[in-house]
């Protein structure tokens, strides 16, 4: 199984600040296909997930342009180029390409 | 406009079986694999099952093979999850989400609201 850690799992920060998220799966996540599956999600309180970035560094219809997605293989990272009190809420990465469907720990961004 | 509506949570005794629901609309269901994702109180995301766009292969996390079976009815827009032998670790909130596309495009990119399935004596 394709574990997924996350760094770190708490991110207090300044309004109009970035914030970065990285995330590290133990196994390539490299599809046979060519793509990798690993996507980014978005958890405000109360409410589902929500895609935020899909393979690597598509994003979602309807996302911002200041979340952004990079990596290749195991390292990934998202980042907010400058945090609005709107993005609180848990940050997970998950990665698609094999079974199980696997997800990060989860990491919760709030404002200092 | 894509949506997906779980239904059929509710409180269980230990052992015993509940059928979740999840009525799709605003695509063409019949294209897309799907999937269970389910979140314990207070805690993160653990996928449950997925069952491809045409009901012919399915996959279970470890923790739910055997007792948990996920089919769908693709003239209904309908997936299900039958969830038998239920456990006190099995409470949480269950989602289903879009998975494989019939393309290359996004997984996971649609998740219903939940419904909260609660397991106690």
């Amino acid at each position: 199984d394709a574990v997924m850690t996350q760094t770190p799992l708490s991110s207090p920060v300044t309004l109009g600040q970035p914030a970065s998220i990285s995330c590290r799966s133990s196994q390539s996540l490299v599809h046979s296909d060519g793509n990798t599956y690993l996507n980014w999600l978005q958890q405000r309180p109360g409410q589902p997930p929500r895609l935020l970035i899909y393979k690597i560094s598509n994003r979602f219809s309807g996302v911002p342009d200041r979340f952004s997605g990079s990596g290749a293989g195991t390292d990934f990272t998202l980042k907010i180029s400058r945090v609005e009190a709107e993005d609180v809420g848990v940050y997970y990465c998950m990665q698609a390409t094999q079974f199980p469907r696997t997800f990060g720990p989860g990491t919760k961004v709030d404002i200092k | 406009e894509v949506q997906l509506l779980e239904s059929g949570g509710g409180l269980v005794q230990p052992g015993g079986s509940l059928r979740l629901s999840c009525a799709a609309s605003g695509f063409t269901f019949s294209s897309y694999a799907m999937s269970w994702v389910r979140q314990a109180p207070g805690r993160g995301l653990e996928w449950v099952s997925t069952i491809d766009y045409g009901g012919g292969n399915t996959h279970y996390a470890d923790s739910v093979k055997g007792r948990f079976t996920i089919s769908r009815d693709n003239s209904e827009n309908t997936l299900y999850l039958q969830m038998n032998g239920l456990r006190v670790e099995d409470t949480a909130v269950y989602y289903c989400a879009r998975d494989v596309p019939p393309d290359s495009g996004s997984l996971f990119d649609y998740w219903g609201q939940g419904t909260l399935v609660t397991v106690s004596s």
